[in-house]
């Protein structure tokens, strides 16, 4: 399969715990994307990386969220102390990088604190 | 403020045609996707539309109207397996940025 993988697909974790999601990019691909998806709603962009560089990250994220790719290929997105508000599932995305392309999304990981 | 409104849901018969609206409030527009959803599962790109006017693909056309701030998905010959959420996004000036809907539940029923 050389799509986007995502690890684990489903995380249970304690409030306060800490978590760390892992992407694996279509490898040809530069641009990656994390996304936050909660029910009946659409994608709520968190982050984009241009390679290893992390070019834009949301307002709306806490400094409890931190993302890195470091070498350019695999990413991963770490949530300290979580609240039970962080339920939801988290969506990775990666594109080429050239002009528009489509995104290509992996199956996500669906995290739920309790 | 940047704002993507469509239909929460919507219900439509085997074999039928369904028309799925979404409307725009952005600044530096670019274009818009569409991607559908089944549940539980990752959004898989559907269309991209950056000039007005009606694309087709198969059973799945998209329209765009700039000046309206308006676009739509269009479903013929409708399956079952159609049975998803339908998900707009519009695409800003910059080169990644997406602003997403919320998504329409299409029911398919026989």
């Amino acid at each position: 399969d050389t799509g986007v993988s995502q690890d684990p697909r489903h995380k249970i974790t304690k409030r306060g715990q800490n978590v760390t999601f892992r992407c694996d990019p279509i490898s040809e691909h530069n641009r990656l994307y994390w996304y936050r998806q909660t029910l009946g709603q659409g994608p709520e962009f968190l982050t984009y990386f241009q390679n290893e560089a992390q070019l834009e990250k949301s307002r709306l994220l806490s400094d409890r969220f931190s993302a890195e790719r470091p070498k350019g290929s695999f990413s991963t997105l770490e949530i300290q102390r979580t609240e039970q508000g962080d339920s939801a599932m988290y969506l990775c995305a990666s594109s080429l990088d050239a002009g528009v392309t489509e995104a290509f999304f992996g199956q996500g990981t669906r995290l739920t604190v309790v | 403020g940047q704002n993507i409104d469509q239909p929460t849901e919507m219900t439509a018969t085997e074999g039928a045609i369904v028309q799925i609206n979404c409307t725009y409030q952005t600044s530096g527009f670019n274009g818009l996707f569409w991607y559908q959803q089944h549940a539980g599962e990752a959004p898989t790109f559907l269309s991209y539309n950056v000039l007005d006017g009606l694309e087709e693909k198969g059973r799945f056309s998209s329209f765009l109207s700039r000046s309206k701030g308006y676009s739509y998905l269009l479903l013929k010959e409708l399956q079952m397996k159609d049975s998803a959420s339908y998900l707009c996004a519009a695409h800003m000036d910059s080169n990644y940025q997406l602003i997403w809907g919320a998504g329409t539940k299409l029911i398919i029923k026989p």
